[in-house]
Protein backbone atom coordinates (compact mmCIF):
# COMPACT_ATOMS: atom_id res chain seq x y z
CA UNK A 1 0.00 0.00 0.00
CA UNK A 2 1.68 3.40 -0.96
CA UNK A 3 2.01 5.81 1.76
CA UNK A 4 3.48 8.84 -0.25
CA UNK A 5 1.95 9.21 -3.27
CA UNK A 6 3.04 11.05 -6.37
CA UNK A 7 0.10 11.26 -8.83
CA UNK A 8 1.73 13.72 -11.70
CA UNK A 9 4.32 11.33 -13.36
CA UNK A 10 5.58 14.02 -15.58
CA UNK A 11 5.21 17.99 -15.22
CA UNK A 12 6.81 20.58 -18.61
CA UNK A 13 7.62 24.26 -17.21
CA UNK A 14 8.62 27.07 -19.30
CA UNK A 15 12.43 28.43 -18.06
CA UNK A 16 11.74 31.14 -15.79
CA UNK A 17 8.24 29.88 -14.51
CA UNK A 18 7.43 28.23 -11.69
CA UNK A 19 7.27 24.61 -11.25
CA UNK A 20 5.19 22.82 -8.64
CA UNK A 21 5.47 19.29 -7.82
CA UNK A 22 2.36 17.31 -4.99
CA UNK A 23 2.69 15.01 -3.06
CA UNK A 24 0.26 13.25 -0.78
CA UNK A 25 0.65 10.73 1.90
CA UNK A 26 -2.05 8.48 4.11
CA UNK A 27 -0.19 8.13 7.30
CA UNK A 28 -0.99 10.94 10.01
CA UNK A 29 1.70 9.71 11.83
CA UNK A 30 4.32 10.88 9.62
CA UNK A 31 6.36 14.39 10.84
CA UNK A 32 9.33 14.66 8.47
CA UNK A 33 9.36 15.09 4.91
CA UNK A 34 12.34 15.70 2.45
CA UNK A 35 12.54 16.19 -0.90
CA UNK A 36 15.15 14.25 -3.50
CA UNK A 37 16.26 14.84 -7.08
CA UNK A 38 17.26 12.27 -9.10
CA UNK A 39 19.22 12.26 -12.44
CA UNK A 40 19.16 9.19 -14.61
CA UNK A 41 21.31 6.19 -13.36
CA UNK A 42 22.50 8.07 -10.44
CA UNK A 43 21.56 8.19 -6.83
CA UNK A 44 19.32 10.41 -5.52
CA UNK A 45 20.69 13.78 -3.99
CA UNK A 46 19.01 15.57 -0.76
CA UNK A 47 16.76 18.94 -1.75
CA UNK A 48 15.16 20.73 0.89
CA UNK A 49 13.25 18.76 4.12
CA UNK A 50 10.39 20.22 6.28
CA UNK A 51 9.42 19.12 9.91
CA UNK A 52 5.42 19.03 10.96
CA UNK A 53 6.17 21.51 13.32
CA UNK A 54 6.71 24.06 10.65
CA UNK A 55 4.35 24.61 7.28
CA UNK A 56 6.96 26.44 5.18
CA UNK A 57 10.97 25.86 4.45
CA UNK A 58 12.85 27.80 1.93
CA UNK A 59 16.50 27.20 0.64
CA UNK A 60 16.96 29.23 -2.11
CA UNK A 61 14.88 28.91 -5.39
CA UNK A 62 12.97 26.31 -3.80
CA UNK A 63 10.23 26.07 -0.97
CA UNK A 64 8.48 23.24 0.31
CA UNK A 65 5.31 23.72 2.08
CA UNK A 66 3.29 21.00 4.09
CA UNK A 67 -0.46 21.27 5.03
CA UNK A 68 -1.36 18.78 8.16
CA UNK A 69 -4.76 18.79 7.43
CA UNK A 70 -4.79 17.50 3.93
CA UNK A 71 -1.85 15.24 4.04
CA UNK A 72 -0.21 17.38 1.39
CA UNK A 73 3.02 18.67 0.44
CA UNK A 74 4.03 20.41 -2.27
CA UNK A 75 7.71 21.60 -3.87
CA UNK A 76 8.02 25.20 -5.88
CA UNK A 77 10.78 26.11 -7.72
CA UNK A 78 11.18 29.71 -9.00
CA UNK A 79 12.42 30.20 -11.57
CA UNK A 80 13.12 26.80 -13.14
CA UNK A 81 16.21 26.40 -14.85
CA UNK A 82 16.65 23.53 -17.72
CA UNK A 83 19.04 22.08 -15.17
CA UNK A 84 16.41 21.16 -12.82
CA UNK A 85 15.33 18.38 -15.20
CA UNK A 86 15.22 15.31 -13.17
CA UNK A 87 13.16 12.90 -11.21
CA UNK A 88 12.04 14.60 -8.04
CA UNK A 89 10.84 12.19 -5.25
CA UNK A 90 9.12 13.26 -1.77
CA UNK A 91 9.87 11.26 1.35
CA UNK A 92 7.94 10.59 4.83
CA UNK A 93 8.80 9.07 7.94
CA UNK A 94 7.90 9.12 11.76
CA UNK A 95 10.42 10.55 14.11
CA UNK A 96 10.55 7.06 16.05
CA UNK A 97 10.18 5.30 12.64
CA UNK A 98 13.30 3.28 10.72
CA UNK A 99 12.54 4.12 7.34
CA UNK A 100 11.60 6.83 5.09
CA UNK A 101 8.71 6.07 2.42
CA UNK A 102 9.09 7.47 -1.15
CA UNK A 103 6.57 8.55 -3.69
CA UNK A 104 6.86 7.57 -7.12
CA UNK A 105 8.47 10.45 -8.06
CA UNK A 106 7.43 13.29 -10.85
CA UNK A 107 9.82 13.89 -13.79
CA UNK A 108 10.16 17.82 -14.25
CA UNK A 109 10.96 19.35 -17.47
CA UNK A 110 12.49 22.69 -17.84
CA UNK A 111 11.72 23.89 -21.20
CA UNK A 112 14.60 26.55 -22.79
CA UNK B 1 35.44 13.42 -0.17
CA UNK B 2 33.13 11.56 1.86
CA UNK B 3 30.29 9.78 -0.06
CA UNK B 4 28.93 6.15 -0.84
CA UNK B 5 30.09 3.96 -3.00
CA UNK B 6 28.27 1.19 -5.04
CA UNK B 7 29.43 -1.34 -7.57
CA UNK B 8 29.38 -2.40 -10.14
CA UNK B 9 26.97 -0.04 -11.69
CA UNK B 10 25.75 -2.42 -13.96
CA UNK B 11 25.11 -6.14 -13.74
CA UNK B 12 24.05 -8.94 -15.46
CA UNK B 13 22.83 -12.08 -13.54
CA UNK B 14 22.04 -15.57 -15.37
CA UNK B 15 18.84 -17.16 -13.81
CA UNK B 16 19.66 -19.55 -10.63
CA UNK B 17 22.76 -17.14 -9.44
CA UNK B 18 23.13 -15.39 -6.80
CA UNK B 19 24.94 -12.29 -7.01
CA UNK B 20 26.01 -9.87 -4.51
CA UNK B 21 26.13 -5.66 -4.74
CA UNK B 22 28.65 -3.86 -2.86
CA UNK B 23 27.94 -0.73 -0.89
CA UNK B 24 30.44 1.06 1.08
CA UNK B 25 30.24 4.49 2.79
CA UNK B 26 33.06 6.63 4.33
CA UNK B 27 30.94 9.12 5.82
CA UNK B 28 30.67 7.29 9.69
CA UNK B 29 27.14 7.53 9.54
CA UNK B 30 25.69 4.21 11.57
CA UNK B 31 22.80 3.87 9.66
CA UNK B 32 22.50 2.02 6.28
CA UNK B 33 19.67 1.16 3.75
CA UNK B 34 18.80 -1.09 0.47
CA UNK B 35 16.04 0.18 -1.62
CA UNK B 36 14.81 -1.09 -5.33
CA UNK B 37 13.32 1.16 -7.53
CA UNK B 38 11.25 -0.19 -10.52
CA UNK B 39 9.45 1.70 -13.70
CA UNK B 40 6.51 3.76 -11.90
CA UNK B 41 7.15 2.76 -8.35
CA UNK B 42 8.87 4.86 -5.50
CA UNK B 43 11.92 3.44 -3.75
CA UNK B 44 11.07 -0.04 -1.63
CA UNK B 45 12.89 -0.85 1.24
CA UNK B 46 14.74 -4.29 1.12
CA UNK B 47 16.87 -3.99 4.47
CA UNK B 48 18.25 -2.13 6.64
CA UNK B 49 20.78 -1.48 9.59
CA UNK B 50 21.75 0.42 12.32
CA UNK B 51 24.41 -0.56 13.81
CA UNK B 52 27.36 -3.49 13.26
CA UNK B 53 26.36 -6.75 13.33
CA UNK B 54 22.55 -6.04 13.40
CA UNK B 55 20.07 -5.32 10.43
CA UNK B 56 15.90 -5.54 10.45
CA UNK B 57 13.75 -6.70 7.08
CA UNK B 58 11.85 -3.85 4.87
CA UNK B 59 8.90 -4.34 3.28
CA UNK B 60 10.51 -6.95 0.27
CA UNK B 61 13.12 -8.07 1.80
CA UNK B 62 12.14 -11.95 0.57
CA UNK B 63 15.10 -13.38 -1.63
CA UNK B 64 17.62 -11.09 -0.50
CA UNK B 65 20.19 -11.35 2.26
CA UNK B 66 22.51 -8.60 3.68
CA UNK B 67 25.17 -8.61 6.07
CA UNK B 68 26.78 -6.06 8.56
CA UNK B 69 30.52 -6.60 9.44
CA UNK B 70 31.85 -3.42 9.20
CA UNK B 71 30.48 0.18 9.57
CA UNK B 72 31.41 1.15 6.10
CA UNK B 73 29.95 -1.76 4.40
CA UNK B 74 26.63 -3.20 3.81
CA UNK B 75 26.25 -5.78 0.82
CA UNK B 76 23.22 -6.53 -0.62
CA UNK B 77 22.94 -10.24 -1.93
CA UNK B 78 20.27 -11.10 -4.66
CA UNK B 79 19.58 -15.18 -3.91
CA UNK B 80 17.91 -17.30 -6.59
CA UNK B 81 14.84 -16.79 -4.20
CA UNK B 82 14.16 -13.63 -5.42
CA UNK B 83 11.83 -13.90 -8.33
CA UNK B 84 12.24 -10.81 -10.34
CA UNK B 85 15.18 -9.18 -9.45
CA UNK B 86 15.72 -7.14 -12.39
CA UNK B 87 15.69 -3.34 -11.07
CA UNK B 88 17.79 -0.35 -9.82
CA UNK B 89 19.24 -0.58 -6.40
CA UNK B 90 20.23 1.82 -4.24
CA UNK B 91 21.97 1.91 -1.30
CA UNK B 92 22.10 4.93 1.52
CA UNK B 93 23.14 5.58 4.65
CA UNK B 94 22.44 8.24 7.36
CA UNK B 95 23.96 9.31 10.31
CA UNK B 96 21.48 8.25 12.44
CA UNK B 97 18.04 6.28 12.30
CA UNK B 98 15.79 8.23 10.23
CA UNK B 99 17.86 11.29 9.51
CA UNK B 100 18.19 12.40 6.11
CA UNK B 101 19.82 10.01 3.60
CA UNK B 102 22.82 9.87 1.41
CA UNK B 103 22.16 7.74 -1.56
CA UNK B 104 25.07 5.81 -3.87
CA UNK B 105 24.80 5.88 -7.54
CA UNK B 106 23.00 2.87 -7.73
CA UNK B 107 23.35 -0.80 -9.25
CA UNK B 108 21.69 -1.95 -12.38
CA UNK B 109 20.78 -5.41 -12.09
CA UNK B 110 19.99 -7.13 -14.98
CA UNK B 111 18.56 -11.02 -15.24
CA UNK B 112 19.73 -12.75 -18.54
Amino acid sequence: DQQVKQNSPSLSVQEGRISILNCDYTNSMFDYFLWYKKYPAEGPTFLISISSIKDKNEDGRFTVFLNKSAKHLSLHIVPSQPGDSAVYFCAASRYTGNQFYFGTGTSLTVIP
Amino acid sequence: DGGITQSPKYLFRKEGQNVTLSCEQNLNHDAMYWYRQDPGQGLRLIYYSQIVNDFQKGDIAEGYSVSREKKESFPLTVTSAQKNPTAFYLCASSIERNYGYTFGSGTRLTVV
